[in-house]
């Protein structure tokens, strides 16, 4: 079956690195994303990774793929106190079921100025 | 428009009372998708679209609920006789495509709250 699992909470000081981190269970998964939900709002995407990469950049984002250890990391830099959020980690699986992703529970990211 | 529109913003129904949420997709999106997000944050894939023919139905519960999209017309989904259980974030999103790299646009939700 399919899993996604996150550690709950994670407080960094505004200026540090932040690595928030993601297994899954499903090998056979294609398409990995991190999303960020702020207060009251849906979920925005931030990048997504395609299961044949180890590693893409975007700026400030990192995201590093084990896909041997079925390990997501999100690393964000120079984390600001408008990066304070809930990241989801999500999967899929073959090419046509983007809106079908299992989540993660979400990691709550505090930044303290 | 730009944005995935979803009312109401709030819902709250008495237990067994019905509930109808809608969603207005982004313009030119052809892929509508429902989520449930209960407490712990667990998102709940529902239903999905492909203009107005269901795409994949898997995640409904197989009473009680049902959506629809119709041409020229917001989309919605309907709960009858609310149970507490039902009361969650309902999160719309649209889509262009149905692929893996289409990203989805989501709404701001609706919370509805069953007492």
């Amino acid at each position: 079956g399919e899993d996604v699992e996150q550690s709950l909470f994670l407080s960094v000081r505004e200026g540090d690195s932040s690595v928030i981190n993601c297994t899954y269970t499903d090998s056979s998964s294609t398409y990995l994303y991190w999303y960020k939900q702020e207060p009251g709002a849906g979920l925005q995407l931030l990048t997504y990774i395609f299961s044949n990469m180890d590693m893409k950049q975007d700026q400030r984002l990192t995201v590093l793929l084990n896909k041997k250890d079925k390990h997501l990391s999100l690393r964000i830099a120079d984390t600001q106190t408008g990066d304070s959020a809930i990241y989801f980690c999500a999967e899929s699986i073959g090419s046509t079921n983007a809106g079908k992703s299992t989540f993660g529970d979400g990691t709550t990211l505090t930044v303290k100025p | 428009g730009e944005e995935v529109a979803q009312t109401p913003k709030h819902l709250v129904r008495g237990e067994g009372q019905k509930a109808k949420l809608y969603c207005a997709p982004i313009k030119g999106h052809s892929y509508v998708f429902w989520y449930q997000q209960v407490l712990k944050n667990e998102f709940k894939f529902l239903i999905s679209f492909q203009n107005e023919n269901v795409f994949d139905e898997t995640g409904m519960p197989k009473e009680r609920f049902s959506a629809k999209c119709l041409p020229n017309s917001p989309c919605s989904l309907e709960i009858q006789a609310t149970k507490l259980e039902d009361s969650a974030v309902y999160f719309c999103a649209s889509s262009p495509s149905g692929m893996n790299n289409s990203p989805l646009h989501f709404g701001n939700g609706t919370r509805l709250t069953v007492t």
